[in-house]
């Protein structure tokens, strides 16, 4: 089984619907992140939390909320979907004992349009 | 600011042929250094990091990186392309933000390997 997966894989939605994105690990790491892949702009940090009682924004938040219902759980939720959130989203995690490298462990994606 | 810049959107190498994928980096402190690859429809896979110890770094699957301080750069090689290595690849650089590490990934290189 994979170690960090994300459902659903692919969605398509309409402008002004609610959207959730759901992503689970079982790497039993701390920190989890939620990013988004445009081309030609690379991935960009929407929320990342380091325990179940912390969240903070990341580059890109506005759109955007999360919940982080457990340590291996961290959902991401796009309250009133716009077609400029069309886009591939990723989940990832890290290891608060292996902060000091950083390596980030990701989720296949879900690819996510907004009509 | 600390960045990563990706020189080339797409780059394209006969099989067999030296892949060079280059990647420099703007940080005001000794920067740690990442290379992530994404096959088609997957999530990213890191290849190598460098975290101020040796300054050439092997990865998986026969790719390498040197970390150039003069140079500003972290530049990706393999000697010989296969087939399998045509993905997109990221580099990325861990920066210090509101009292936490995150990664800032560049713009992505997508390799394109022909027969």
């Amino acid at each position: 089984d994979a170690d960090v997966t994300q459902t659903p894989r692919n969605r398509i939605t309409k402008t002004g619907k609610r959207i959730m994105l759901e992503c689970s690990q079982t790497k039993g790491h701390d920190r989890m992140y939620w990013y988004r892949q445009d081309p030609g702009l690379g991935l960009r940090l929407i929320y990342y939390s380091f325990d179940v009682k912390d969240i903070n924004k990341g580059e890109i938040s506005d759109g955007y909320s999360v919940s982080r219902q457990a340590q291996a759980k961290f959902s991401l939720s796009l309250e009133s979907a716009i077609p400029n959130q069309t886009a591939l989203y990723f989940c990832a995690t890290s290891d608060l004992q292996g902060a000091g490298t950083d390596t980030q462990y990701f989720g296949p994606g879900t690819r996510l349009t907004v009509l | 600011a600390q960045s990563v810049t990706q020189l080339g959107s797409h780059v394209s190498v006969s099989e067999g042929a030296l892949v060079l994928l280059r990647c420099n980096y703007s940080s005001s402190v000794p920067p740690y250094l990442f290379w992530y690859v994404q096959y088609p429809n997957q999530g990213l896979q890191l290849l190598l990091k460098y975290t101020s110890a040796a300054t050439l770094v092997k990865g998986i699957n026969g790719f390498e990186a040197e970390f150039k301080k003069s140079e500003t750069s972290f530049h990706l090689t393999k000697p010989s392309a296969h087939m399998s290595d045509a993905a997109e690849y990221f580099c990325a650089v861990r920066i210090l933000m509101d009292s936490s590490y995150k990664l800032i990934f560049g713009s992505g290189t997508r390799l394109l390997v022909r027969p």
